[in-house]
């Protein structure tokens, strides 16, 4: 079945650590994208990407980064700049980037950072 | 810039009762219009989408949504809850030329 794997689930790391969160989709769209969500907030958009070796930033991309070398495979690297790191983040996908395309979206890793 | 409103952060309704959670958008052009279901540490399902024609959308589990024109809003609701339908609802507006805008969610409790 086609879908988006997130992984880990759950991530722990040591403040000041750089980590990487992978999203692999096989429902062959052109369109992917990093949300952070945190309690009573909904989802917030940090980096999209409409095409391959090309993203843009979104509403909270300080402190991330992200690369699309591939069109099944959007990472996302939480750097040590991300002030406040711990959140659960979602990956998401849709056949292009406008449209009435839904979003199909991963089941989320859990970052903690301590 | 867009931006979606869901009234009531936290909803409780009895078993068999019915589940309204409210939804308006800001736009003078309509957008194509969504809710999606999250349950704990899962990731967002789609419950049902309007992009055009009738107005009166119906999706999975039961539920169904009304896009209102003249109300900017696209209110879900299901006839009678089930304890299965406990879960955050969020609602979403896509705009022809931008990217999703996610309303900030409704969590549904279900009460027996």
């Amino acid at each position: 079945d086609g879908g988006i794997t997130q992984s880990p689930k759950y991530l722990f790391r040591k403040e000041g650590q750089n980590v990487t969160l992978s999203c692999e989709q096989n429902l062959n769209h052109d369109a992917m994208y990093w949300y952070r969500q945190d309690p009573g907030q909904g989802l917030r958009l940090i980096y999209y990407s409409q095409i391959v070796n090309d993203f843009q930033k979104g509403d909270i991309a300080e402190g991330y980064s992200v690369s699309r070398e591939k069109k099944e495979s959007f990472p996302l690297t939480v750097t040590s700049a991300q002030k406040n790191p711990t959140a659960f983040y979602l990956c998401a996908s849709r056949p292009n980037g406008q449209g009435s395309s839904p979003l199909h979206f991963g089941n989320g890793t859990r970052l903690t950072v301590t | 810039a867009q931006s979606v409103t869901q009234l009531g952060s936290h909803v409780s309704v009895s078993e068999g009762a019915l589940v309204l959670l409210r939804c308006n958008y800001s736009s003078s052009v309509p957008p194509y219009l969504f809710w999606y279901v999250q349950y704990p540490n899962q990731g967002l399902q789609l419950l049902l989408k309007y992009t055009t024609g009738a107005t009166l959308v119906k999706g999975i589990n039961g539920f169904e949504a009304e896009f209102k024109k003249s109300e900017t809003s696209f209110h879900l609701t299901k006839p009678s809850a089930h304890m299965s339908d406990a879960a955050e609802y969020f609602c979403a507006v896509s705009p022809s030329d931008q990217n999703f805008v996610f309303g900030p969610g409704t969590r549904l409790s279900v009460l027996p």
